[in-house]
């Protein structure tokens, strides 16, 4: 596709249901990434991927929190029994492996827990 | 592993220099990138500079780095009101590593 996609753009969920945010990348992008964005909290990273293996998973917050990536193209983040402390936006991007490695990102999927 | 911190807020008036400023902690760091969130947008790739440079020019932004001290500078010539925005600084080792942004604001 043009650009990285993410979906869907808003999830409103209730605390202790299960959420699955998804990310389309940049075809032919090899490097997934995917980050939170709370307010004040600037860009914490989650995880990455290098084609379908997470080589640094020590962003994820808790063991409620996985992710992972078929084809060395979709991904999906899931959250399980979610918390109010989840509510946040959460960024996709992605990249060509390479020397410099430019991120291009997704417009992110704002959830909220209520 | 990584940690990159700047601060959070600077107020520029519409005309002058800003200056955005931005320190690192791993000294293996191959690339140092600033990266650009308007309201309401995503996030844009703005400028970054290999590691074995000391400064990049692109129009009216300048990076310095200085790797002795791990501190990395965005300098914005003739700031206008086009550049209110937050500004994230990130470095690269095996993966990209973001700060908490500082916000820039324009004062007429």
């Amino acid at each position: 596709g043009a650009g990285v996609s993410q979906s869907p753009s808003n999830k409103v969920t209730e605390k202790g249901k299960d959420v699955e945010l998804r990310c389309d990348p940049i075809s032919g992008h090899t490097a997934l990434y995917w980050y939170r964005q709370s307010l004040g909290q600037g860009l914490e990273f989650l995880i990455y991927f290098q084609g379908n293996s997470a080589p640094d998973k020590s962003g994820l917050p808790s063991d409620r929190f996985s992710a992972e990536r078929t084809g060395g193209s979709v991904s999906t983040l899931t959250i399980q029994r979610t918390q109010q402390e989840d509510s946040a936006v959460y960024l996709c991007a992605s990249s060509l492996i390479g020397r410099d490695e430019k991120l291009f990102f997704g417009s992110g999927t704002q959830l909220s827990v209520l | 592993g990584e940690d990159v911190e700047q601060s959070l807020f600077l107020s520029v008036r519409e005309g002058d220099s800003s200056v955005i400023n931005c320190t690192y902690t791993d000294s293996s760091s191959t690339y140092l990138y600033w990266y650009k969130q308007e309201p309401g947008a995503g996030l844009q790739l703005l400028t970054y500079i290999f590691s074995n440079m000391d400064m990049k020019q692109d129009q009216r932004l300048t990076v310095l780095l200085n790797k002795k001290d791990k501190h990395l500078s965005l300098r914005i010539a003739d700031t206008q009101t086009g550049d209110s925005a937050i500004y994230f600084c990130a470095g690269r080792t095996d993966k990209i590593i973001f700060g908490k942004g500082t916000r820039l604001h324009i004062l007429p």
